[in-house]
Parts: C-alpha cells; structure tokens; sequence
C-alpha cells in the first residue's frame, strides 16, 4: 500500500456520461497530481494541485476538470465521456513539488463503451 | 519544451542476466532530476531510482543503478542479476528543479525470461 488511495478501481460507463474519480494523497502530502495513461501515449500529466489551489495545467480537455478540497482529498471530473477517453487515470502526490518523485495510487481504469 | 525519450519499446533477457535500459531527454535546464519507475502487472507505479543533475556520481540501489550522461542528455538503467520479479514496464522521467510536474517517457517493457 502505497499510502495513496484511490477509488474507484474499475469504472465502465457509457459515451456522454460524466463520472467521478476520486484520490486521497499519502498521509503529510499536499500536492495531488493526474496523469491519465493510455495504451499509446504513455504517462500524460492533466493537472496539479497544491493545498488546494490549481498550481499547473497539462493536456487536460476542456469536458475535465479537478478540484482539491480542504481535507486533501482530489476529485477529477470526466464529463462527455467518449470512447477515447478509456484509459488509466493515476494519482499521485508529494509534499511539494517533484523533486523525490511521486507515490502513485493504483489508478482508476475507466472503460468507456 | 522537455522530453523524455526511449528508444527501446520491448525487450527479453534471461533471468539472472544484466540489461540495460536506455533513456535520452531534451532540456535548456541544467539543475533537474531524474527519475525510473517501475510498473509491474498490478499497474503500481513504483520509484526504482532517482539522479540529481548537479551530482555526478550515478545513483545506486541495490541491483539497480543508472550510467547519467549530462552532456550526452542520457540517463540509463542497468539491472544486475534479473529476477522474474523485475518483469515490468519501466518509465524514465524528468523534472525541473523549479517545475512540480514530472515528464515520463513512453516506457520499456521488460520481460525475464526463466
């Protein structure tokens, strides 16, 4: 156990539904980051948060979007949901920024059918 | 912009072998850090070794060591005495020491062969 928790698992859904993922960062760390992995694009950074405030925006498509609550907790918002966006979305979080590295959760795969 | 680049989609070798991983990245930056990370079956991504630019000495642990190249831009990863354990998909990565995201590679995927 990573010490990052992320839920759902698994997720299948349907073209045009939003859904939710959810991420609670290891116990101390205040930067929660998404990255989505898809089969042929390897790991793509979607966006940063730092105790609360967005700090940095990746390649994250508009029907996205992210919030970071006062008790840490993330939630990444996937609306319009197309067959494209069936991918593993992983969390992950560090005190502050990058420089040791990340801990990772154990991703979300969503499934869009 | 930075990229992380690996020039190795696949590869095999023999358990208890030695194989090397390369990785190449792009950047204007001279103060960065370097990451591997690991990512067997169950999908954990897991740090296998990180490199600070600024130090020269390549970075150890345990079976695990990098050959960091700062003029050549290269970052490699070698894995003494393969175990099946180490079967896995393996992602280079860069950071700037003032950026918070880090930059992943395509990824290798390793297979040990028993």
């Amino acid at each position: 156990d990573s010490g990052v928790t992320q839920t759902p698992k698994h997720l299948i859904t349907a073209t045009g539904q939003r859904v939710t993922l959810r991420c609670s960062p290891r116990s101390g760390d205040l930067s929660v980051y998404w990255y989505q992995q898809s089969l042929d694009q390897g790991l793509q950074f979607l966006i940063h948060y730092y105790n609360g405030e967005e700090r940095a925006k990746g390649n994250i498509l508009e029907r996205f979007s992210a919030q970071q609550f006062p008790d840490l907790h993330s939630e990444l918002n996937l609306s319009s949901l197309e067959l494209g966006d069936s991918a593993l979305y992983f969390c992950a979080s560090s005190a502050a920024g990058g420089d040791y590295g990340y801990t990772f959760g154990s991703g979300t795969r969503l499934t869009v059918v | 912009a930075q990229t992380v680049t690996q020039s190795q989609p696949e590869m095999s070798v023999q358990e208890a072998e030695t194989v090397t991983l390369s990785c190449t990245y792009d950047t204007s930056e001279s103060n960065y850090y370097l990451f591997w990370y690991k990512q067997p079956p169950s999908r954990q991504m897991i740090l296998v070794i990180r490199q600070e630019a600024y130090k020269q000495q390549n970075a150890t642990e345990n079976r695990f060591s990098v050959n960091f190249q700062k003029a050549a831009k290269s970052f490699s990863l070698k894995i003494s005495d393969s175990q099946l354990g180490d079967t896995a998909m393996y992602f280079c990565a860069f950071t700037l020491v003032w950026d918070d995201k880090i930059i992943f590679g395509k990824g290798t995927r390793l297979h040990i062969l028993p």
